[in-house]
């Protein structure tokens, strides 16, 4: 398996701009989290899904933030309008809870930059 | 107050050094504890993982964790310069679907 797959690997967009984030999971997953992180924050959880269906969003900081998994396979971020402390890395996870470690198989993640 | 709190560092050691990182926790019913190893511009990756009380070594890392006093340690033997990342660690509940995590600790280790 390639391992949780994120796109874009950079953004950088003007504020007021809608964002769009990208994730696959790892086949045979169900679970998928949706992670923030900054030097002032630390790793943030944003969001997270189980077989698809949106458990948490307790972390999405505000109405902006919108996040969506219409299967399996993909999930979204969107940032609508984009904000400069909306610039940060975002980071896709998944897992299976048939793993005793619980282990989370994190993306590369998204360099977002807000201007 | 964050459920986990870690020591912030940075830490800087000496090549060869036996390193200490350590977190705190307020969550009683948290049963799993895993230490994660981030390298720059990277996401993090599993380093360790216990379940509940007790200790775990996997080569020069041992994972500790006290659940008397709500304390989780990762020690590195014989520390090398590839082991310089930032160290976070995690815990959750038997029941919970997430991970809560500490803002980790940036180790460098110098040769």
């Amino acid at each position: 398996d390639a391992g949780v797959i994120q796109s874009p690997r950079h953004e950088v967009t003007e504020m007021g701009q809608e964002v769009t984030l990208r994730c696959k999971p790892i086949s045979g997953h169900d679970y998928l989290f949706w992670y923030r992180q900054t030097m002032m924050r630390g790793l943030e959880l944003l969001i997270y899904f189980n077989n698809n269906v949106p458990i948490d969003d307790s972390g999405m900081p505000e109405d902006r933030f919108s996040a969506k998994m219409p299967n399996a396979s993909f999930s979204t971020l969107k940032i609508q309008p984009s904000e400069p402390r909306d610039s940060a890395v975002y980071f896709c996870a998944s897992r299976t809870l048939r793993d005793a470690s619980r282990k989370l198989f994190f993306g590369s993640g998204t360099q977002l930059s807000v201007l | 107050q964050k459920e986990v709190e870690q020591d912030p560092g940075p830490l800087s050691v000496p090549e060869g050094a036996i390193v200490s990182l350590n977190c705190t926790y307020s969550n009683s019913a948290f049963q799993y504890f895993m230490w994660y190893r981030q390298y720059s511009r990277k996401g993090p990756e599993l380093l360790m993982y216990t379940y509940s009380s007790g200790n775990k070594e996997d080569g020069r890392f041992t994972a500790q964790v006290d659940k008397s006093s709500k304390y989780i340690s990762l020690f590195i033997r014989d520390s090398q310069p590839s082991d310089s990342a930032t160290y976070l660690c995690a815990s959750e509940n038997t029941n919970a679907g997430k991970s809560t995590f500490g803002d980790g600790t940036t180790l460098t280790v110098k040769p």
